[in-house]
């Protein structure tokens, strides 16, 4: 199976709003709602922030939210803050397997 | 609390077979619904997800590297060891295990790197 697609990098300053994108096809993202978000930060294992396309473990913030839409799945981060910046990684179900996304470089400004 | 530790070598020669175990606490791998599974990242890349093991025993295996992997799974021990034949330098990699449920890794271990060199 192909990796999801994510952009490598985004920004923005602290207080506003980014949206992370995670492209994949009917076979994962599209076809399952077992969509997941990780944070890692250097040298750290990931920790999940979202699963199951929209539901907050509990400690998350509820400034981290997720949602689909087809083929497509986005993490939004509302009221940026500095111990935001870190790596973000999606990842689907796919019947017999699971896939990860490529990784996006959060950078707050 | 749920906690799950790998370790193994940390240095392997190529063609050499890798062995890691993931030993864990705070759950049961008997739980119906409960897997074990190995990502991996190599260094400054993404992850990659690699196996898993379910608490029935199905097993569950990247279609890229199926034919090199094994995983198996010690209940009585909590543990889970996955073993990868035929290291090269590409499998240079923080290798990591995870709790699973219903289709998430809640849980990860703080990852072992392995370095696959002569």
């Amino acid at each position: 199976q192909s990796a999801l697609t994510q952009p490598a990098s985004v920004s923005g300053s602290p207080g506003q709003s980014i949206t992370i994108s995670c492209t994949g096809t009917s076979s994962d993202v599209g076809g399952y709602d077992y969509v997941s978000w990780y944070q890692q930060h250097p040298g750290k294992a990931p920790k999940l922030m979202i699963y199951d396309v929209s539901n907050r473990p509990s400690g998350v913030s509820n400034r981290f939210s997720g949602s689909k839409s087809g083929n497509t799945a986005s993490l939004t981060i509302s009221g940026l803050q500095a111990e935001d910046e870190a790596d973000y990684y999606c990842s689907s179900y796919t019947s017999t397997s699971w896939v990860f996304g490529g990784g996006t470089k959060l950078t707050v400004l | 609390q749920i906690t799950l530790k790998e370790s193994g070598p940390t240095l392997v020669k190529p063609t050499q077979t890798l062995t890691l175990t993931c030993t864990f606490s705070g759950f049961s791998l008997s739980t119906s619904g409960v897997g074990v599974g190995w990502i991996r990242q190599p260094p400054g890349k993404a992850l990659d997800w690699l196996a898993l093991i379910y608490w029935d025993d199905d097993k569950r295996y990247s279609p890229s590297l199926k034919s090199r992997l094994t995983i198996t799974k010690d209940t009585s021990k909590n543990q889970v060891v996955l073993t990868m034949t035929n290291m090269d330098p590409v499998d240079t990699a923080t290798y990591y295990c995870a709790h699973l449920l219903t289709a998430t890794f809640w849980y990860w271990g703080q990852g072992t790197l392995v370095t696959v060199s002569s």
